[in-house]
Protein backbone atom coordinates (compact mmCIF):
# COMPACT_ATOMS: atom_id res chain seq x y z
CA UNK A 1 0.00 0.00 0.00
CA UNK A 2 1.78 3.25 -1.14
CA UNK A 3 1.36 6.19 1.59
CA UNK A 4 0.81 9.64 0.37
CA UNK A 5 3.29 11.52 -1.85
CA UNK A 6 3.74 15.54 -2.41
CA UNK A 7 5.74 16.64 -5.20
CA UNK A 8 8.30 18.45 -5.13
CA UNK A 9 10.07 18.41 -2.21
CA UNK A 10 11.53 22.02 -2.47
CA UNK A 11 10.94 24.78 -4.30
CA UNK A 12 12.19 28.37 -4.32
CA UNK A 13 9.50 31.07 -5.86
CA UNK A 14 9.85 35.17 -5.99
CA UNK A 15 7.40 37.11 -5.46
CA UNK A 16 4.37 37.65 -7.93
CA UNK A 17 5.17 34.17 -9.23
CA UNK A 18 2.59 31.21 -9.32
CA UNK A 19 3.34 28.02 -7.78
CA UNK A 20 1.35 24.15 -8.08
CA UNK A 21 2.00 21.62 -5.80
CA UNK A 22 0.93 18.11 -6.27
CA UNK A 23 -0.09 15.01 -3.62
CA UNK A 24 -1.16 11.62 -4.57
CA UNK A 25 -3.48 10.13 -2.26
CA UNK A 26 -3.11 6.78 -0.14
CA UNK A 27 -4.69 3.82 -2.09
CA UNK A 28 -8.27 3.73 -1.53
CA UNK A 29 -8.35 7.23 -0.03
CA UNK A 30 -11.17 10.00 -1.52
CA UNK A 31 -10.40 12.55 0.64
CA UNK A 32 -7.31 15.13 0.22
CA UNK A 33 -6.52 17.60 2.71
CA UNK A 34 -4.10 20.41 2.65
CA UNK A 35 -2.50 22.41 5.31
CA UNK A 36 0.30 24.66 5.27
CA UNK A 37 2.72 25.25 8.22
CA UNK A 38 4.65 28.10 9.06
CA UNK A 39 7.89 28.10 10.92
CA UNK A 40 7.49 26.84 14.69
CA UNK A 41 3.66 26.39 14.32
CA UNK A 42 1.25 24.10 13.71
CA UNK A 43 -0.46 23.07 10.34
CA UNK A 44 -3.09 25.01 9.49
CA UNK A 45 -6.18 24.12 7.17
CA UNK A 46 -6.23 25.49 3.83
CA UNK A 47 -9.33 23.52 2.33
CA UNK A 48 -10.02 20.18 0.89
CA UNK A 49 -11.33 17.97 -1.36
CA UNK A 50 -13.99 15.23 -1.47
CA UNK A 51 -14.71 13.30 -4.50
CA UNK A 52 -13.44 16.22 -6.99
CA UNK A 53 -15.46 18.82 -4.94
CA UNK A 54 -14.05 21.18 -2.84
CA UNK A 55 -15.73 20.32 1.34
CA UNK A 56 -14.36 23.07 2.97
CA UNK A 57 -12.10 25.88 3.67
CA UNK A 58 -9.73 27.44 6.11
CA UNK A 59 -9.13 31.29 6.48
CA UNK A 60 -6.93 31.66 3.19
CA UNK A 61 -7.92 33.77 0.55
CA UNK A 62 -9.09 33.64 -2.75
CA UNK A 63 -5.20 32.87 -4.83
CA UNK A 64 -5.26 29.45 -2.77
CA UNK A 65 -6.91 27.18 -4.94
CA UNK A 66 -6.85 23.67 -5.34
CA UNK A 67 -8.24 20.72 -7.71
CA UNK A 68 -8.69 17.21 -7.11
CA UNK A 69 -8.27 14.78 -10.02
CA UNK A 70 -10.74 11.44 -10.57
CA UNK A 71 -7.79 9.18 -9.26
CA UNK A 72 -8.20 10.92 -6.05
CA UNK A 73 -4.75 12.80 -6.48
CA UNK A 74 -4.78 16.81 -5.76
CA UNK A 75 -3.28 20.04 -6.94
CA UNK A 76 -2.26 23.47 -4.49
CA UNK A 77 -2.16 26.74 -6.65
CA UNK A 78 -1.20 30.05 -5.05
CA UNK A 79 -1.17 32.76 -7.33
CA UNK A 80 0.47 36.04 -6.72
CA UNK A 81 2.78 34.40 -3.88
CA UNK A 82 3.97 36.58 -1.30
CA UNK A 83 7.04 36.43 1.12
CA UNK A 84 4.52 35.36 3.96
CA UNK A 85 3.52 31.95 2.13
CA UNK A 86 6.53 30.70 2.65
CA UNK A 87 6.10 27.26 4.44
CA UNK A 88 5.94 23.74 4.78
CA UNK A 89 2.82 22.83 2.52
CA UNK A 90 1.35 19.33 3.36
CA UNK A 91 -1.33 17.19 2.27
CA UNK A 92 -3.41 14.77 4.02
CA UNK A 93 -5.53 11.96 2.59
CA UNK A 94 -8.31 10.09 4.61
CA UNK A 95 -10.85 7.45 3.81
CA UNK A 96 -13.52 9.38 3.60
CA UNK A 97 -14.59 13.18 4.32
CA UNK A 98 -16.25 11.73 7.55
CA UNK A 99 -13.42 9.73 8.66
CA UNK A 100 -11.23 11.73 11.07
CA UNK A 101 -7.59 9.83 10.97
CA UNK A 102 -5.81 11.56 8.44
CA UNK A 103 -2.53 10.36 6.97
CA UNK A 104 0.22 13.05 6.01
CA UNK A 105 2.54 13.36 3.52
CA UNK A 106 5.98 14.32 3.80
CA UNK A 107 4.99 18.08 2.42
CA UNK A 108 6.74 20.49 0.02
CA UNK A 109 8.89 23.37 1.83
CA UNK A 110 8.20 26.86 -0.23
CA UNK A 111 10.60 29.36 -0.32
CA UNK A 112 9.37 32.21 -1.74
CA UNK A 113 12.04 35.10 -2.16
CA UNK B 1 -6.57 33.63 18.49
CA UNK B 2 -5.32 30.45 18.93
CA UNK B 3 -8.11 27.46 19.40
CA UNK B 4 -5.68 24.55 20.38
CA UNK B 5 -2.57 25.87 22.73
CA UNK B 6 0.32 23.43 24.02
CA UNK B 7 2.24 26.28 26.02
CA UNK B 8 5.51 24.12 26.30
CA UNK B 9 7.26 24.07 23.11
CA UNK B 10 9.87 21.54 24.71
CA UNK B 11 10.23 19.30 26.90
CA UNK B 12 12.87 16.77 27.99
CA UNK B 13 12.16 13.58 29.82
CA UNK B 14 15.10 10.40 31.06
CA UNK B 15 14.78 7.36 28.99
CA UNK B 16 12.19 5.39 30.91
CA UNK B 17 10.10 7.70 33.15
CA UNK B 18 6.94 9.39 31.96
CA UNK B 19 6.50 12.09 29.43
CA UNK B 20 3.41 14.17 29.92
CA UNK B 21 2.55 16.93 26.86
CA UNK B 22 -0.34 18.96 27.42
CA UNK B 23 -2.96 20.95 25.32
CA UNK B 24 -5.75 23.20 25.94
CA UNK B 25 -8.58 24.74 23.92
CA UNK B 26 -10.68 27.56 23.91
CA UNK B 27 -13.81 26.26 21.51
CA UNK B 28 -16.46 24.06 23.09
CA UNK B 29 -17.54 22.72 20.18
CA UNK B 30 -14.69 20.38 19.33
CA UNK B 31 -15.51 16.89 20.09
CA UNK B 32 -12.56 15.14 18.84
CA UNK B 33 -9.03 15.52 19.53
CA UNK B 34 -5.90 14.07 17.77
CA UNK B 35 -2.24 13.76 18.94
CA UNK B 36 0.00 13.25 15.76
CA UNK B 37 4.07 13.18 16.14
CA UNK B 38 6.47 14.50 13.68
CA UNK B 39 9.75 13.82 12.92
CA UNK B 40 12.39 16.16 10.70
CA UNK B 41 11.66 15.82 6.94
CA UNK B 42 7.94 13.81 7.63
CA UNK B 43 4.67 14.48 7.34
CA UNK B 44 2.79 13.96 10.73
CA UNK B 45 1.83 10.39 12.45
CA UNK B 46 -1.47 9.61 13.83
CA UNK B 47 -1.18 8.98 17.40
CA UNK B 48 -4.03 8.23 19.04
CA UNK B 49 -7.23 10.16 19.49
CA UNK B 50 -10.00 10.51 22.04
CA UNK B 51 -13.76 11.67 21.62
CA UNK B 52 -15.87 13.59 24.07
CA UNK B 53 -17.90 11.17 25.40
CA UNK B 54 -14.82 9.46 27.03
CA UNK B 55 -12.40 10.84 29.40
CA UNK B 56 -9.31 8.40 28.61
CA UNK B 57 -7.89 6.21 25.94
CA UNK B 58 -5.19 3.90 26.36
CA UNK B 59 -2.74 2.62 23.17
CA UNK B 60 -0.37 0.85 24.59
CA UNK B 61 2.81 3.04 25.65
CA UNK B 62 0.60 6.44 25.07
CA UNK B 63 -2.58 6.97 26.96
CA UNK B 64 -4.64 10.23 26.46
CA UNK B 65 -6.57 11.97 29.29
CA UNK B 66 -9.21 14.37 28.51
CA UNK B 67 -10.77 17.07 31.04
CA UNK B 68 -13.65 18.69 29.04
CA UNK B 69 -14.46 21.27 32.17
CA UNK B 70 -11.29 22.57 31.72
CA UNK B 71 -10.89 21.96 27.95
CA UNK B 72 -7.41 19.98 29.09
CA UNK B 73 -6.13 17.11 27.71
CA UNK B 74 -2.99 15.18 28.01
CA UNK B 75 -0.99 12.63 26.34
CA UNK B 76 1.04 10.70 28.54
CA UNK B 77 3.74 8.60 27.46
CA UNK B 78 4.99 5.23 29.79
CA UNK B 79 7.83 4.55 29.26
CA UNK B 80 9.77 7.28 27.30
CA UNK B 81 11.95 5.87 25.14
CA UNK B 82 14.69 8.18 22.89
CA UNK B 83 12.64 7.22 19.58
CA UNK B 84 9.83 9.48 20.87
CA UNK B 85 12.15 12.17 20.56
CA UNK B 86 9.82 14.46 17.81
CA UNK B 87 7.43 17.16 17.68
CA UNK B 88 4.03 16.50 19.53
CA UNK B 89 0.91 18.27 17.85
CA UNK B 90 -2.85 18.15 19.40
CA UNK B 91 -5.50 18.88 17.25
CA UNK B 92 -9.06 19.11 17.44
CA UNK B 93 -12.37 19.05 15.14
CA UNK B 94 -15.64 19.75 15.52
CA UNK B 95 -18.80 17.67 15.18
CA UNK B 96 -20.22 19.27 12.93
CA UNK B 97 -16.89 19.72 10.61
CA UNK B 98 -15.86 16.46 10.81
CA UNK B 99 -12.87 15.50 9.42
CA UNK B 100 -13.13 18.43 7.43
CA UNK B 101 -11.05 20.82 9.38
CA UNK B 102 -8.71 20.05 12.39
CA UNK B 103 -7.27 22.65 14.14
CA UNK B 104 -3.84 21.96 15.16
CA UNK B 105 -2.07 23.66 18.33
CA UNK B 106 2.21 24.84 17.37
CA UNK B 107 3.64 22.22 18.88
CA UNK B 108 5.59 20.77 21.27
CA UNK B 109 9.22 18.91 20.72
CA UNK B 110 9.89 16.23 23.32
CA UNK B 111 13.68 15.09 23.86
CA UNK B 112 14.11 11.86 25.64
CA UNK B 113 17.74 11.40 27.01
CA UNK B 114 19.16 8.08 27.05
Amino acid sequence: ETGVTQSPTHLIKTRGQQVTLRCSSQSGHNTVSWYQQALGQGPQFIFQYYREEENGRGNFPPRFSGLQFPNYSSELNVNALELDDSALYLCASSLTSAYNEQFFGPGTRLTVL
Amino acid sequence: DQQVKQNSPSLSVQEGRISILNCDYTNSMFDYFLWYKKYPAEGPTFLISISSIKDKNEDGRFTVFLNKSAKHLSLHIVPSQPGDSAVYFCAASAGDNYGQNFVFGPGTRLSVLP
